[in-house]
């Protein structure tokens, strides 16, 4: 079965300073990754996603995230935090084992220091 | 236009009581899911439904009831409420179960059980 894991429930950076959010995965098969973020009080939204076509995805606000094989990670990050991007962000993945099953992480809390 | 919405977005109620939350959404997708987060934010599916047909009923208590009454709708049915159900319950959708894109999230439905 394929599944994600997140290192870190919470993570503190300064405002412009370098975010980095872990996430590892497991899968026997290509996977499909995610990364969506939660503001207080709302649903998810996607940030990106890896569908294979390019190991280096960009997403919105600026947030990036590498596909890395040999590592089995698909690590989130933004080369300068913003007060804004405080919130929760959760990596998942698709599972296409035929579960039909769309698996989160654990969830990463970014609290962004003024 | 909202694409996934949820009704009500907050429920307070007793314990022992019966609730229902009602998910739409516009986006003509096939598949639709609920979820449940927790007060640690972590996501654990329930269920879902791919064009009224459940395909996948997690280890939930079958005091909830799903019901699809089309592929646009999945509404949850909660009997004999506990306090261990209070929590935030998404909707969510996407193109169809073998879909390799993103979930499309509604707002959420804050319930709370006294």
């Amino acid at each position: 079965a394929q599944s994600v894991t997140q290192l870190g429930s919470h993570v503190s950076v300064s405002e412009g300073a370098l975010v980095l959010l872990r996430c590892n995965y497991s899968s026997s098969v290509p996977p499909y990754l995610f990364w969506y973020v939660q503001y207080p009080n709302q649903g998810l939204q996607l940030l990106l996603k890896y569908t294979s076509a390019a190991t280096l995805v960009k997403g919105i606000n600026g947030f990036e995230a590498e596909f890395k094989k040999s590592e089995t990670s698909f690590h989130l990050t933004k080369p300068s935090a913003h007060m804004s991007d405080a919130a929760e962000y959760f990596c998942a993945v698709s599972d296409t084992s035929g579960t039909y099953k769309y698996i989160f992480g654990t969830g990463t809390r970014l609290k962004v220091l003024a | 236009d909202t694409a996934v919405s949820q009704t009500p977005k907050y429920l307070v109620t007793q314990m022992g009581n019966d609730k229902s939350i009602k998910c739409e959404q516009n986006l003509g997708h096939d598949t639709m899911y609920w979820y449940k987060q927790d007060s640690k934010k972590f996501l654990k599916i329930m269920f879902s439904y791919n064009n009224k047909e459940l395909i996948i009923n997690e280890t939930v208590p079958n005091r909830f009831s799903p019901k699809s009454p089309d592929k646009a709708h999945l509404n949850l049915h909660i009997n004999s409420l506990e306090l261990g159900d209070s929590a935030v319950y998404f909707c969510a959708s996407r193109l169809n179960r073998r879909d390799t894109g993103e979930l499309f999230f509604g707002e959420g439905s804050r319930l709370t059980v006294l």
